[in-house]
């Protein structure tokens, strides 16, 4: 079945460190990504998505490029900061059938001051 | 509220016990979506409802798990007899339509004693 494999956290960075958290996926068909965040003491919510291939999502300085080829949907920031400090969950949906989101693990990003 | 609400936000309860969480979704919102966040994991589908359409039940992890949305609004997930490795949050979450993107619910954190 599809599956979502992104990078084991914690991720411990400086401010202003450039950020990658990796993730890969497997899928039959065509699926959407999806990166969410939940901040602490806050539930989850959309950070960005990309529906088809070369697609680049981006929000808050955040970004992630739909790769086909390489079924990656890497999560990049240039410079973090403190607040960005959150756990970060990819996802994809499927865009046949049940339209099921699957969820990564989640990897705990920290940014320290 | 603007946003999807569940109730309870923490439940405790003994093992054997059934237990009714519940979901209120987004005015307007056609789908929602349950899962469930064991400590470490990642989210993990369990069941999806689409307007009027037979749901999508195939997160289920057993048939102790159930759950029904009443007049395409409020829904129920109910579990019956919990083990002590039901203990998770479980999280809600509706969206416009299958395709749009999820608004999540804060989590209802269940403990089995």
């Amino acid at each position: 079945g599809d599956s979502v494999t992104q990078m084991e956290g914690p991720v411990t960075l400086s401010e202003e460190a450039f950020l990658t958290i990796n993730c890969t996926y497997t899928a039959t068909g065509y699926p959407s990504l999806f990166w969410y965040v939940q901040y602490p003491g806050e539930g989850l919510q959309l950070l960005l998505k990309a529906t088809k291939a070369d697609d680049k999502g981006s929000n808050k300085g955040f970004e992630a490029t739909y790769r086909k080829e390489t079924t990656s949907f890497h999560l990049e920031k240039g410079s973090v900061q403190v607040s960005d400090s959150a756990v970060y969950f990819c996802a994809l949906r499927e865009n046949t059938g049940g339209f099921k989101t699957i969820f990564g693990a989640g990897t705990r990003l920290f940014v320290k001051a | 509220g603007a946003g999807v609400s569940q109730s309870p936000s923490n439940k405790v309860t003994e093992k054997g016990k059934d237990v009714e969480l519940r979901c209120d979704p987004i005015s307007g919102h056609t789908a929602l979506y349950w899962y469930r966040q064991s400590l470490g994991q990642g989210l993990e589908f369990l069941i999806y409802f689409q307007g009027n359409s037979a749901p999508d039940k195939s997160g289920l992890p057993s048939d102790r798990f159930s759950a029904e949305r009443t007049g395409g609004s409020v829904s129920t997930l109910t579990i019956q007899r919990t083990q002590q490795e039901d203990s998770a949050v479980y999280l809600c979450a509706s969206s416009w339509d299958r395709d749009q993107p999820q608004h999540f619910g804060d989590g209802t954190r269940l403990s089995i004693l």
